[in-house]
């Protein structure tokens, strides 16, 4: 089935640093993912949508030039959190659109996401 | 806009018992709309999706969801909980095939032994 790795899972940086994690889709091609963030016990929250070879599209109120989102490949997405501080702790999701017959895993899959924590 | 709405923060049942967790949606448009699983610290697993073919959805681990669009809700059901089940379980939300999907608050099951 469709498979999307994600990382690191974890990472620890200084605050001001920037850090950046990674979302490929192993057997099939994404055209689109999706960034989302989730706060201890909470709800993912969409940031963007990644499309491959153009912009992404910021949901409102996410900083575009905080969270930089590059969709340079049909297989990987990538989002650089910059000037990271410890607000930005969270964890990150990706997810791409996948393919496969309907009533499957059809539509999309997750990677196992990133837990990061700014010190 | 598409969202979804989960009644019950917190749900706790016994191992054997019936589960059931509640959502409903709201959507201008016939809606897509997913049940995923997750376990602490990972990414989420989709258990069912409707797409506008039967209302009864079968999903993986014997869960099942029944959309009924009178009562714009899409309630995930098992006949029997495992102490494996427990987990938090989002309901979710598309209004257009393949776009972005809206994630409802979560729901954390508690399973007794």
């Amino acid at each position: 089935g469709a498979v999307v790795s994600q990382h690191p899972s974890w990472v620890i940086c200084k605050s001001g640093t920037s850090v950046k994690i990674e979302c490929r889709s192993l057997d099939f091609q994404a055209t689109t993912m999706f960034w989302y963030r989730q706060f201890p016990k909470q709800s993912l929250m969409l940031m963007a949508t990644s499309n491959e070879g153009s912009k992404a599209t910021y949901e409102q109120g996410v900083e575009k030039d905080k969270f930089l989102i590059n969709h340079a490949s049909l297989t990987l997405s990538t989002l650089t959190v910059t000037s990271a501080h410890p607000e930005d702790s969270s964890f990150y999701i990706c997810s791409a659109r996948s393919p496969g017959t309907p009533g499957s895993n059809y539509g999309y899959t997750f990677g196992s996401g990133t837990r990061l924590t700014v010190v | 806009a598409q969202s979804v709405t989960q009644l019950g923060s917190h749900v706790s049942v016994s191992e054997g018992a019936l589960v059931l967790l509640r959502c409903n949606y709201s959507s201008s448009v016939p809606p897509y709309l997913f049940w995923y699983v997750q376990y602490p610290n990972q990414g989420l697993q989709l258990l069912l999706k409707y797409t506008s073919a039967a209302t009864l959805v079968k999903g993986i681990n014997g869960f099942e969801a029944e959309f009924k669009k009178s009562e714009t809700s899409f309630h995930l059901t098992k006949p029997s909980a495992h102490m494996s089940d427990a987990a938090e379980y989002f309901c979710a939300v598309s209004e257009v095939r393949d776009d972005k999907i809206i994630f409802g608050k979560g729901t954390r099951l508690h399973i007794l032994p």
